[in-house]
């Protein structure tokens, strides 16, 4: 499978604060790459398709001017979750597609908003 | 939009017995069908998939089994083992944006 990468792998942040997640695949050049949330014990949930050189595309629900993505590179999609409020706190996890349907999921981070 | 249901949402097996996990789908124009297996505070991980043209298919102890006409795709676990516990997710896609939609997951725990 893919190599991803997520940073940071956890992050603690006061609320009000802007918190920028990145996620990087390191072995193929990924066009399109996925965020997901997932609370705990629950499934996990698409918030945006991120395609490179383009604008992201949110699904019913996800505030774009909230949860900002940003796909600059062929190997890095960044998600910036402004303004964070304790509900935002959740388990933030990327994944990858070389093209097609397979999709590999990064390590995720662990956000906690106080 | 995919609506996907997954039961049961907790299985408990003795090592050595079979596992059994089932999903539906709801919309016609899925085509792919991942599972993926996820440890406590880890990332999900893609254990096996069937496409929509192959009925079956095996990988050592793992197999999936597709029906679309019924729409329903299933896990099946032989011989577990206790490494085999955790949370299991079943997915469905289409082709024309290859978005997954995921099941609301089973947690395995196989008892030694």
């Amino acid at each position: 499978g893919a190599v991803v990468s997520q940073h940071p792998s956890w992050v603690i942040c006061k609320s009000g604060t802007s918190v920028k997640i990145e996620c990087r695949s390191l072995d193929f050049q990924a066009t399109t790459m996925f965020w997901y949330r997932q609370f705990p014990k629950q499934s996990l949930m698409l918030m945006a398709t991120s395609n490179e050189g383009s604008k992201a595309t949110y699904e019913q629900g996800v505030e774009k001017d909230k949860f900002l993505i940003n796909h600059a590179s062929l190997t890095l999609s960044t998600l910036t979750v402004t303004s964070a409020h304790p509900e935002d706190s959740s388990f933030y996890i990327c994944s990858v597609s070389p093209g097609g349907e397979t999709q590999y999921f990064g390590p995720g981070t662990r956000l906690l908003v106080l | 939009g995919e609506n996907v249901e997954q039961h049961p949402s907790t299985l408990s097996v003795q090592e050595g017995d079979s596992a059994v996990i089932k999903c539906t789908y709801s919309d016609s124009a899925s085509n792919y069908f991942p599972w993926y297996k996820q440890e406590l505070g880890k990332r999900p991980q893609l254990i096996i998939d069937i496409r929509s043209n192959v009925g079956e298919k095996k990988d050592q102890r793992i197999a999936v089994t597709l029906n679309k006409t019924a729409k329903h795709f299933s896990l099946h676990i032989t011989e577990t083992q206790p490494e085999d516990s955790a949370v299991y997710f079943c997915a469905a896609s289409n082709s024309n944006d290859y978005k997954l939609s995921f099941g609301a997951g089973t947690t395995v725990t196989v008892r030694a």
